[in-house]
């Protein structure tokens, strides 16, 4: 079975761009999950989606950070506009409920110059 | 505030030793996870612990939740590079909370 699949794996862009981070959860998950890993902060949990319906975004950083799940088999993680300091590693994970064992994708790695 | 604490941060042991990591919560842990992340890649679901006293073995790698639900040790026996990466713990509130994750170097 495909696991938890995001791209891209890299991203390197210039202050102020769009960035856009795709991620698709695995097939019957219901919780979706998106973190951001530093090695100031560790882990944090930005938002979490339960069939498709954003429960909790407290973790989003300000507004420039925006989170859609259109359809059970996609999200995407926008940053508008990008600055140097949202440079870290973003993570998806999905589960088949929110306490349940979460399965990560490789993350992408995001430089923002 | 930081609600898991892990120790060590960092640790280096040398191939065929054994090894142990610790999480503790302030709170009472009602779901607590392990997990292994390799340098570059995402995180690996290891086991999950609820019951105290409640003690899980993947391998070479056990895991034990307390009596009292506060606190976890992960033991890795014989250590081999393999195990290197970087060790989370979760703790299940509202949602999973992570440690900042204890970081494992293997010495040949």
């Amino acid at each position: 079975d495909a696991g938890v699949i995001q791209s891209p794996r890299h991203e390197v862009t210039e202050m102020g761009q769009e960035v856009t981070l795709r991620c698709k959860p695995i097939s019957g998950h219901d919780y979706l999950f998106w973190y951001r890993q530093t090695m100031m902060r560790g882990l944090e949990l930005l938002i979490y989606f339960n069939n498709n319906v954003p429960i909790d975004d407290s973790g989003m950083p300000e507004d420039r950070f925006s989170a859609k799940m259109p359809n059970a088999s996609f999200s995407t993680l926008k940053i508008q506009p990008s600055e140097p300091r949202d440079s870290a590693v973003y993570f998806c994970a999905s589960s088949t409920y929110k306490g349940g064992a979460q399965h990560f994708g490789d993350g992408t790695r995001l430089s923002i110059l | 505030s930081q609600e898991l604490e892990q120790s060590p941060q960092s640790l280096i042991v040398q191939e065929g030793k054994n090894l142990t990591i610790n999480c503790t919560s302030s709170k009472t842990l009602y779901g607590l996870y392990w997990y292994k992340q390799k340098y570059g890649e995402g995180l690996i679901f290891l086991m999950m612990l609820q019951k105290g006293g409640e003690e899980k073995s993947h391998e070479k790698i056990t895991a034990k939740l307390d009596e009292k639900k506060q606190q976890s040790s992960l033991h890795i026996t014989a250590s081999q590079p393999s195990h290197a990466g970087i060790y989370l713990c979760g703790m299940r509130d509202d949602k999973i909370i992570f440690g900042k994750g204890t970081r494992l170097h293997i010495l040949p």
